[in-house]
């Protein structure tokens, strides 16, 4: 079965550049979430869905993100314009809302460089 | 005030033996979980365990298991017959509200370096 599919993998770009994140996640959850991972601050939810409905974006750092989840199996992370402070590895995870545990199920992640 | 506390420097453990990776969470909420993932340097996040605050028991996956202590607040993640491949980051993480579609918080990490 096929895992929560992210893209790029990697981003190199430069600052004030826009910044587009994708995810697909596994086919049936219902839930959705992007965190931010990076050394100083840790693992950071930015925001989750639930139903392709955002539900809390409490954790998106300022007005530069933005996050869309137009359809069950699509949700795109927008950073415009890059910071090099936005240098981080995004990652998103899926949930299926039936299950006892709930646990995310992770992507790869994207990793992105702001120069 | 965090919600989820790892606190431990970088372990090491020799292989084959067990070792305990520390976690304390703080909340009010009666009914939450308690989660623990694996995170290799290849960067991929890979569930481990995972613990309700209504279990009788301590949850056992494998070579895992959760020390659960409610009082204390605690969830330690115990990892018996270290393996090499077990070196990675551990990261506990809690979901405060009941069911399934809410986030989960994370602790900063565990760094765990099986020597052989």
């Amino acid at each position: 079965d096929a895992g929560v599919i992210q893209s790029p993998r990697h981003e190199v770009t430069e600052m004030g550049q826009e910044v587009t994140l994708r995810c697909k996640p596994i086919s049936g959850h219902n839930s959705l979430f992007w965190y931010r991972q990076t050394m100083m601050r840790g693992l950071e939810l930015l925001i989750y869905f639930n139903n392709n409905v955002p539900i809390d974006d409490s954790g998106m750092p300022e007005d530069r993100f933005s996050a869309k989840m137009p359809n069950a199996s699509f949700s795109t992370l927008k950073i415009q314009p890059s910071e090099p402070r936005d240098s981080a590895v995004y990652f998103c995870a899926s949930s299926l809302g039936q299950t006892n545990t709930g646990e995310l199920f992770f992507g790869e992640g994207s990793r992105l460089t702001v120069l | 005030a965090q919600k989820i506390t790892q606190t431990q420097p970088g372990m090491f453990v020799q292989e084959k033996e067990a070792v305990t990776l520390d976690c304390t969470y703080d909340t009010s909420d009666p009914s939450y979980g308690l989660f623990w993932y694996k995170q290799p340097s290849s960067g991929e996040m890979i569930f481990l365990i995972y613990q309700g605050s209504y279990d009788q028991q301590n949850a056992t996956e494998g070579r895992y298991s959760l020390n659960f202590q409610k009082a204390r607040k605690s969830a330690n993640l115990v990892i018996s017959a270290s393996q090499l491949g077990d070196s990675a980051m551990y990261f506990c993480a809690m979901r405060e509200v009941a069911g399934a579609n809410s986030k989960l918080t994370f602790g900063k990490g565990i760094t765990l370096s099986v020597r052989p």
